[in-house]
């Protein structure tokens, strides 16, 4: 159940690209994506719902496939900053208003000078 | 600060002891999530809220584990007979849910146990 990431782990120069894949086997509700920093509390990135909504922050950008339940997050132009753990969050539908959720695999980026 | 809080932030216990930790979210959220991380994974989902009522219990959870959140504000996690297994970041974050509408997480500084 739990979702996959690829790729586990990248390694950037500043100023590079980078595509971080979340991949489901559940018909998802929502996708959330977060970064965490070693020893810290994960933080918030975006969120994309089903039918296209999305909401976020920071200069990132992120896509949501519902057919093939998978999710794309892209970090454009990398800084210093970006380096952590990225993690997928995914959610749905269970039954009688309830949801479940788990949070994918992660893959560990680290942004170099 | 109006961030999600957590208490205590670091907890050593010997095992079989019953340990109970805290979270207090953010004031207007209705949604209170327990997940638990051990070093290099990421959070596992053990169980969540919405107001008072506990609407979704991960199996990883085990009848020694309790979590409450009787006025639908803060959230005590009891574990009672701690095993060394039980050692990990005990992470909180609230949400808030209208209607069909998902908000983000927002997870506090969360409770490191150590079972010894």
């Amino acid at each position: 159940q739990q979702p996959v990431q690829s790729p586990q782990a990248v390694i950037l120069r500043e100023g590079e690209d980078a595509v971080i894949n979340c991949s489901s086997s559940k018909a998802l509700y929502s996708v959330h994506w977060y970064r965490q920093k070693h020893g810290e509390a994960p933080v918030f990135l975006m969120i994309l719902l089903k039918g296209g909504e999305q909401k976020g922050h920071e200069k990132i950008s992120a896509s949501f496939n519902e057919k093939k339940q998978q999710s794309s997050l892209y970090l454009t132009a990398s800084q210093l900053s970006y380096s952590g753990t990225y993690f997928c969050g995914t959610e749905w539908y269970v039954a009688s208003g309830t949801y479940k959720y788990i949070f994918g695999t992660g893959t560990r980026l680290k942004v170099l000078a | 600060d109006t961030g999600v809080s957590q208490d205590p932030r670091h907890k050593i216990t010997k095992r079989g002891q019953n340990v109970t930790f805290r979270c207090d979210p953010i004031s207007e959220h209705n949604r209170l999530y327990w997940y638990r991380q051990t070093l290099g994974q990421g959070p596992e989902f053990l169980t969540y809220f919405q107001n008072e009522a506990q609407l979704e219990k991960s199996r990883l959870l085990s009848d020694r584990f309790s979590a409450e959140r009787p006025k639908g504000s803060f959230s005590t996690l009891e574990i009672q007979r701690t095993e060394q297994g039980d050692s990990a970041m005990y992470l909180c974050a609230s949400s808030l849910k209208i209607l069909t509408r998902i908000n983000e997480q927002f997870f506090g500084p969360g409770t490191r146990l150590t079972v010894l």
